[in-house]
């Protein structure tokens, strides 16, 4: 257990809605990453938030969208939704901004859009 | 072309063999290896990071990085079918700029270890 907690575990829904996954860190852990993991791009970074503030992008589709709380969960909100969204979704979070951090990874979301 | 390329596998070899797992990258600004390893519906699990260039050990794990080349390596000794799962390569970048923290990640290698 990473101490890295994810929900839901499993997220159906359909194309066009909108969803919401939620990701709290380990205790003391300032930043938040989320990953997007499909069969076909492997494990690709999102976005990060460090102390309720972004800090990096990546390939995040605009009907992605990202925060970070006062008390540091994060929740990640994904609209107009398209069946090549179906993936696994992770939250990662560690204690060091930047450099060598060791990313500790939550159990992950399944969403499968019909 | 993917800055960090994999080889997917899958691989499979019999207990007590040694796999050799690799990567490539084209990014020369990376400079934090890492290996994780993700089992069947699980989350990545950091198994080893290595700074720079050289070699690390940890137990049956030695894990190598080759910059001039732009390759790594990852090594298990008298593997255990406890070892099959997705080993998983990711790099990063120093500190600053947008790019800190991310981790780039190769496509996994599936690896069954047979008793």
């Amino acid at each position: 257990d990473s101490g890295v907690t994810q929900t839901p575990k499993h997220l159906i829904t359909a194309t066009g809605q909108r969803v919401t996954l939620r990701c709290s860190p380990r205790s003391g852990d300032l930043s938040v990453y989320w990953y997007q993991q499909s069969l076909d791009q492997g494990l690709q970074f999102l976005i990060h938030y460090y102390n309720g503030e972004e800090r990096a992008k990546g390939n995040i589709l605009e009907r992605f969208s990202a925060q970070q709380f006062p008390d540091l969960h994060s929740e990640l909100n994904l609209s107009s939704l398209e069946l090549g969204d179906s993936a696994l979704y992770f939250c990662a979070s560690s204690v060091v901004q930047g450099g060598y951090n060791e990313q500790f990874f939550g159990p992950g979301t399944r969403l499968t859009v019909l | 072309q993917k800055e960090v390329e994999q080889d997917p596998g899958p691989l499979s070899v019999p207990e007590g063999a040694i796999v050799s797992l690799n990567c490539t990258y084209s990014n020369s600004a990376f400079q934090y290896f890492m290996w994780y390893r993700q089992y069947s519906r699980k989350g990545p699990e950091l198994l080893m990071y290595t700074y720079s260039s050289g070699n690390k050990e940890d137990g049956r794990f030695t894990a190598q990085v080759d910059k001039s080349s732009k390759y790594i390596s990852l090594f298990i000794r008298d593997s255990q079918p406890s070892d099959s799962a997705t080993y998983l390569c990711a790099m990063s970048v120093n500190a600053g700029g947008t790019s800190y923290g991310k981790l780039t990640f190769g496509q996994g290698t599936i690896l069954t270890v047979h008793p």
